[in-house]
């Protein structure tokens, strides 16, 4: 089976500018969560996609924000891009949300967001 | 609040020792989950090993262990005869299931291993 596939892998942009992120779960799954890595915040959690409806969300600005497809594939989006967004953006997928058993996340390689 | 808390920023290994990597949680709930994840220096998170809040068990996945000790909210990985290749990055992390079904998972601040040849 294929893992988690992410898209772009290296991106650079200039402040202001708008990104768009692409992550495709491993097949099969329907869960797909988001989270920003950086050095100095380390890993927080964006958002959480389940059937093509939200149903979490991070303590992140409007800016950020994401959507998932019919086929489980999903975007997230930053608009108005700051320097402190430089990091590296996680997808992971899952089967379904978990209700208290161990549901395992599996995590794809990551896109390095640079904003110049 | 739910916390995950790492202690050791960095830690040494000789090859084919064993190492243990300290994780400590807070959480008001009693149903929760705690993972622990690899991440080489290519980025990508490889889950190693899970324990349940209700598992009496300490979990084992090949050379991993789980050290649960729910008393201590203490949940230390134990790596055995270390190999290079476990030269990584290695983050603890929690997730609660009290608020409903979710997969939102919460990260300490991660530890550096390095195996030494």
């Amino acid at each position: 089976k294929a893992g988690v596939t992410q898209t772009p892998r290296y991106l650079i942009k200039t402040r202001g500018q708008q990104v768009t992120l692409s992550c495709s779960p491993i097949s099969g799954h329907r869960s797909v969560s988001w989270y920003q890595q950086t050095p100095g915040q380390g890993l927080q959690f964006l958002f959480e996609y389940f059937s093509e409806t939200q149903r979490n969300k991070g303590n992140f600005p409007g800016r950020f924000s994401g959507r998932q497809f019919s086929n489980s594939r999903s975007e997230m989006n930053v608009s108005t891009l700051e320097l402190g967004d430089s990091a590296l953006y996680l997808c992971a997928s899952s089967a379904q949300p978990s209700g208290g058993e161990q549901e395992t996340q599996y995590f794809g390689p990551g896109t390095r967001l640079l904003v110049l | 609040a739910q916390k995950i808390t790492q202690t050791q920023p960095g830690m040494f290994v000789q090859e084919k020792e064993a190492v243990t990597l300290d994780c400590t949680y807070d959480t008001s709930d009693q149903s929760y989950g705690l993972f622990w994840y690899k991440q080489p220096s290519s980025g990508e998170m490889i889950f190693l090993i899970y324990q349940g809040s209700y598992d009496e068990q300490n979990a084992t996945e090949g050379r991993y262990s789980l050290n649960f000790q729910k008393a201590r909210k203490s949940a230390n990985l134990v790596i055995s005869a270390s190999q290079l290749g476990d030269s990584a990055m290695y983050f603890c992390a929690m997730r609660e299931y009290t608020s409903g079904a979710t997969n939102k998972l919460i990260f300490g601040t991660g530890t550096l291993l390095a195996v030494q040849p």
